[in-house]
């Protein structure tokens, strides 16, 4: 099976930089994605990461290390808009994991003035 | 439509009682999937679709859960004998291809059972 932990809760004012970290344990996956979701809202696309490594798409990046179970997002600038849950799921692959885009249990982030 | 549309967006029923759930992807995409979502948790997977069949539904709680995608694009999710602890949002998504880096959900549809 897959499954895929991440804190809780996060809390940081405006212009702070912000980590949500996540590992995982999968038999095997494409790619590790974020979403973002707002109160009431629909996840969101953020990042993905197919390769070890950093990926940066503007004020956020994301970074996977696939020898290390472990990937995170860096929120950078925080701005008041940014406070919201903030998932990272993995499609597996083969068998066992049948394609499904299997999510961690979020992170909730609270931007202060 | 431009993204992915779910109806209804809210849904009150009685226990007991049967609903459905309708799940209109955007054009094209092959992969569609559900997921309930309860209050501050993931979204749990409930069942995957390849274009027609169901590839995956490994994450339906039980029989009363069942979902089809007749032509491989609308999916309609059917709950039978809802019970209380069904209450959730419900969310669809869908990609172009099995693997594909995005997801696009939809609004998701409110289940209330009373």
């Amino acid at each position: 099976g897959q499954s895929l932990e991440q804190p809780s809760e996060v809390t940081a004012v405006e212009g702070a930089i912000v980590q949500i970290n996540c590992t995982y344990q999968t038999s095997g996956f494409y790619g590790l994605s974020w979403y973002q979701q707002h109160d009431g809202g629909a996840p969101t696309f953020l990042s993905y990461n197919a390769l070890d490594g950093l990926e940066e798409t503007g004020r956020f990046s994301s970074f996977l290390s696939r020898s290390d179970s472990y990937g995170y997002l860096l929120l950078q600038e925080l701005q008041m808009k940014d406070s919201a849950s903030y998932f990272c799921a993995v499609r597996g692959w083969g068998k066992a994991a049948g394609n499904k885009l299997t999510f961690g249990g979020g992170t909730r982030v609270l931007v202060k003035p | 439509g431009a993204g992915v549309s779910q109806t209804p967006s809210n849904k009150v029923t009685e226990k007991g009682k049967y609903v459905e759930l309708r799940c209109d992807p955007i054009s094209g995409h092959t992969a569609l999937y559900w997921y309930r979502q309860s209050l501050g948790q993931g979204p749990e997977f409930l069942i995957y679709f390849q274009g027609t069949g169901a590839a995956d539904d490994s994450g339906l709680p039980n029989d009363r859960f069942f979902a089809v995608r007749p032509e491989g694009s609308v999916s309609t999710l059917k709950i039978q004998r809802t019970e209380r602890g069904d209450s959730a949002v419900y969310l669809c998504a869908s990609s172009l291809a099995p693997g594909g880096a995005e997801a696009f959900f939809g609004q998701g549809t409110r289940l209330t059972v009373v």
